[in-house]
C-alpha cells in the first residue's frame, strides 16, 4: 500500500521556467512533509519541509505548498536551473503521533532543458 | 566536518555470504536509520534506532540485522536469508524530538550479490 505517491515518474522543464513536482498521500496521520533531491549513486539531500500547521513554506527558489483537505503537496522551483536536474523524493511522517519514520514516494526525475 | 560516512562505496559478494555495511555519524544525532533503494522505487526503511542499544524493524527488515552499541555507529548486516540483496543502501541520522528537522543521509553503498 503506497501511502505517499508521486504519480509523475519524470518531468522536463525549460531552463528559467517554473518546475512543479506533485505528491499525494493517503495517511491522514502524516503531519510533517519533506522534499529531498537525489543525484545518481549519492545520498539524498534535504531541500525543504513543511508541517501540517502551515500551507506554504518558502526557501529561496523553492516553495512547498500543502493542501491538507486534498492530501496533496507540491514543490515549486522557480526559476529552474540546469543544476536542478535530479530525482526528487517526497517524504512524510506522523511526528505528532510519536512516529519519526519517513515514508517516501517513488520519486520524480526532473530534467532541466538548457 | 560533520556528516555521515558509509563504507565502502561499492561492495561485491557471493550469494550465501553475510556482509556488513558500515555507517558512522559525527553529528551527535540520537536516531539512525537504514534504507534500501531499488530502481524505480522510493527509499524503503529497513531498521531504525532512536537510542543506543535499542532498534526497531522497519518495513522490510526480513533478512537484515543491525546493532547499535555506540551512538555514532549503526552497522547493517545483510544475511544470506535476504532474497534480493542487490540494491543501493542508504544510512541516515537525525535528532529526536519536537520541531522541524530532517534526516541527513550518507553517500550510500551499492551492494551487488552474484
Amino acid at each position: 500500500d503506497q501511502q505517499v505517491k508521486q504519480n509523475s515518474p519524470s518531468l522536463s522543464v525549460q531552463e528559467g521556467r517554473i518546475s512543479i513536482l506533485n505528491c499525494d498521500y493517503t495517511n491522514s496521520m502524516f503531519d510533517y512533509f519533506l522534499w529531498y533531491k537525489k543525484y545518481p549513486a549519492e545520498g539524498p539531500t534535504f531541500l525543504i519541509s513543511i508541517s501540517s500547521i502551515k500551507d506554504k513554506n518558502e526557501d529561496g527558489r523553492f516553495t512547498v505548498f500543502l493542501n491538507k483537505s486534498a492530501k496533496h503537496l507540491s514543490l515549486h522551483i522557480v526559476p529552474s536551473q540546469p543544476g536542478d536536474s535530479a530525482v526528487y523524493f517526497c517524504a512524510a511522517s506522523a511526528r505528532g503521533f510519536g512516529n519519526e519514520k519517513l515514508t517516501f514516494g517513488t520519486g520524480t526525475r526532473l530534467t532541466i532543458i538548457p | 566536518d560533520g556528516g555521515i560516512t558509509q563504507s565502502p562505496k561499492y561492495l561485491f559478494r557471493k550469494e550465501g555470504q553475510n556482509v556488513t555495511l558500515s555507517c558512522e555519524q559525527n553529528l551527535n544525532h540520537d536516531a539512525m536509520y537504514w534504507y534500501r533503494q531499488d530502481p524505480g522505487q522510493g527509499l524503503r526503511l529497513i531498521y531504525y534506532s532512536q537510542i543506543v542499544n535499542d532498534f526497531q524493524k522497519g518495513d522490510i527488515a526480513e533478512g537484515y540485522s543491525v546493532s547499535r552499541e555506540k551512538k555514532e555507529s549503526f552497522p547493517l548486516t545483510v544475511t544470506s536469508a535476504q532474497k534480493n540483496p542487490t540494491a543501493f543502501y542508504l544510512c541516515a541520522s537525525s535528532i529526536v524530538g519536537t520541531g522541524d528537522y530532517e534526516q541527513y543521509f550518507g553517500p550510500g553503498t551499492r551492494l551487488t550479490v552474484t
